[in-house]
């Protein structure tokens, strides 16, 4: 079955870049739009943006300014670049693959582990 | 933006019970909305979508109801498993995609 799971630092300075990684098994990426979502310790979750495999992008307009989302078909993985972080970036990141119904996205069907990213000094 | 507010913040309820979560929209989403569980130190995992129906693999103790801003998952009656947060995420109009900020089925 299809397996997705982080990867990245799991410390980050203050205005310095969060780099993660998120790679798929299992299946390919091909065919379907994948998700970053993150959830601040002890609080819900909040959508960051979508990545179609061919690489058109959608970005949480309260992110869209710091956030890149890209895709590597050849390695099944796809990756979010976060710049400037602070302390407010501090979250567990999970990667998923989005469901589609008649061609509209709609829910995260597949969710990996999550990574937790600590944005301290 | 399209907000998402569920209540109770908190539901106590005993094993065998039945459980009544409620998400509204501060506008209409139709019927393009989800419901998420997520055990503590896991990963989210979709229960429902389309408002009313299961994903695949969840058990049939699981219902969800509503359209257009009222919404509702009912657990018909609450297994030791079930006890967990739930969050509600609506997919009609985004982005943003938005989620409620979630209700903690306790043990009573």
């Amino acid at each position: 079955q299809v397996q997705l799971q982080e990867s990245g630092p799991g410390l980050v300075k203050p205005s310095e870049t969060l780099d993660l990684t998120c790679t798929v098994s299992g299946g390919s990426i091909s065919s379907y739009y994948w998700s970053w979502i993150r959830q601040p310790p002890g609080k819900g979750l909040e959508w960051v943006g979508f990545i179609y495999y061919i690489g058109s992008t959608h970005y949480n307009p309260s992110l869209k300014s710091r956030v890149t989302m890209s895709v590597d078909t050849s390695k099944n993985q796809i990756s979010l670049k976060l710049t400037s972080v602070t302390a407010a970036d501090t979250a567990v990141y999970y990667c998923a693959r989005v469901a589609m119904l008649r061609g509209a996205i709609t829910t995260f069907e597949i969710w990996g582990q999550g990574t937790k990213v600590t944005v301290s000094s | 933006e399209i907000v998402m507010t569920q209540s109770p913040a908190t539901l106590s309820v005993s094993p065998g019970e039945r459980a009544t979560l409620s998400c509204r929209a501060s506008q209409s989403v139709s019927s393009n909305l989800a419901w998420y569980q997520q055990k503590r130190g896991q990963a989210p995992r979709l229960l429902i979508y389309a408002a009313s129906i299961r994903a695949t693999g969840i058990p049939a103790r699981f219902s969800g109801s509503g359209s257009g801003t009222e919404f509702t998952l009912t657990i018909s009656i609450v297994q030791s498993e079930d006890f967990a947060v739930y969050y509600c995420q609506q997919y009609n109009n985004w982005p943003p995609i938005t989620f409620g900020q979630g209700t903690r089925l306790d043990i009573k």
